[in-house]
C-alpha cells in the first residue's frame, strides 16, 4: 500500500520569495510516480508538476521544480518568485505503474502575502 | 480547452433521502474516477472505470453507494440513503489510459452537504 504525508498543514510566503513544500511517501513498488496537485478555491484541482520515480534527475515546470530523494522517500515542491495566483491548497500525491489511482497526503494551505 | 463536467456543483440534501451526480470526462478519455474529499483532507478514490468496466471500486461503500458508466463515457455516483457522514466534496476525474504516468485531470467536483 501507498502512504503520502504532508507535515506542514498552512505555509505562508512573502510575493515574489521561494517557498518549499514538504511531502514524504512510502511505496513497495518499484515503479510509481510522484504528483503535485494545486486546488484552488472554488476552483479544479489542477496538475502543477509530475516526477517518474526511476528518473534521477528533479522535474522542473517554470517556476516550479522538486527535490526528489528516492532514497529518503521524500519530495519537495519548490515554488520560486511565488505570485499571489499561487494561493492553493497543494497535495503531493503519488500512483504506481500497475495502479492508476491516485493516493493524495492531507495538503498544505499556501497563502501569499502581498 | 476540454474540461471534465460535473453536476450539480452543490446538493443539500437530509439525511435519508437519495441523490446521485453527474460527471462526462474530457472527449476520448478511457479512465474515469470518482474520488471523495472531506473537508480538510486530501482526496480519496471511490471507483475507477475503465470504459464501462469497473477497475476498483475497494474503498466503496457498496451497502449506499453504486456507480455506473453504461457506454464508457459519462458516469453517474448515486447515494441511497445517504448519511450525515457523508458530506464532503465528491470530485471525478478522468485520464487517457490507465498508466501511471498518465496525467489525470480532474472536474470542479460537487459539495454535497448532509442535513
Amino acid at each position: 500500500a501507498q502512504t503520502v504525508t504532508q507535515s506542514q498543514p498552512e505555509m505562508s510566503v512573502q510575493e515574489a520569495e521561494t517557498v518549499t513544500l514538504s511531502c514524504t511517501y512510502d511505496t513497495s513498488e518499484s515503479d510509481y510516480y510522484l504528483f503535485w496537485y494545486k486546488q484552488p478555491p472554488s476552483r479544479q484541482m489542477i496538475l502543477v508538476i509530475r516526477q517518474e520515480a526511476y528518473k534521477q534527475q528533479n522535474a522542473t515546470e517554470n517556476r516550479f521544480s522538486v527535490n526528489f530523494q528516492k532514497a529518503a522517500k521524500s519530495f519537495s515542491l519548490k515554488i520560486s518568485d511565488s505570485q499571489l495566483g499561487d494561493a492553493a491548497m497543494y497535495f503531493c500525491a503519488s500512483a504506481s505503474q500497475g495502479a492508476q489511482k491516485l493516493v493524495f497526503g492531507q495538503g498544505t494551505r499556501l497563502t501569499i502575502n502581498p | 480547452e476540454a474540461e471534465v463536467a460535473q453536476s450539480p456543483r452543490y446538493k443539500i440534501t437530509e439525511k435519508s433521502q437519495a441523490v446521485a451526480f453527474w460527471c462526462d470526462p474530457i472527449s476520448g478519455h478511457a479512465t474515469l474516477y470518482w474520488y471523495r474529499q472531506i473537508l480538510g483532507q486530501g482526496p480519496e478514490l471511490l471507483v475507477q472505470f475503465q470504459d464501462e468496466s469497473v477497475v476498483d471500486d475497494s474503498q466503496l461503500p457498496k451497502d449506499r453507494f453504486s456507480a455506473e458508466r453504461l457506454k464508457g463515457v459519462d458516469s453517474t455516483l448515486k447515494i441511497q440513503p445517504a448519511e450525515l457522514g457523508d458530506s464532503a466534496m465528491y470530485l471525478c476525474a478522468s485520464s487517457f489510459s490507465t498508466r501511471g504516468k498518465n496525467i489525470q485531470y480532474f472536474g470542479a467536483g460537487t459539495r454535497l452537504s448532509v442535513l
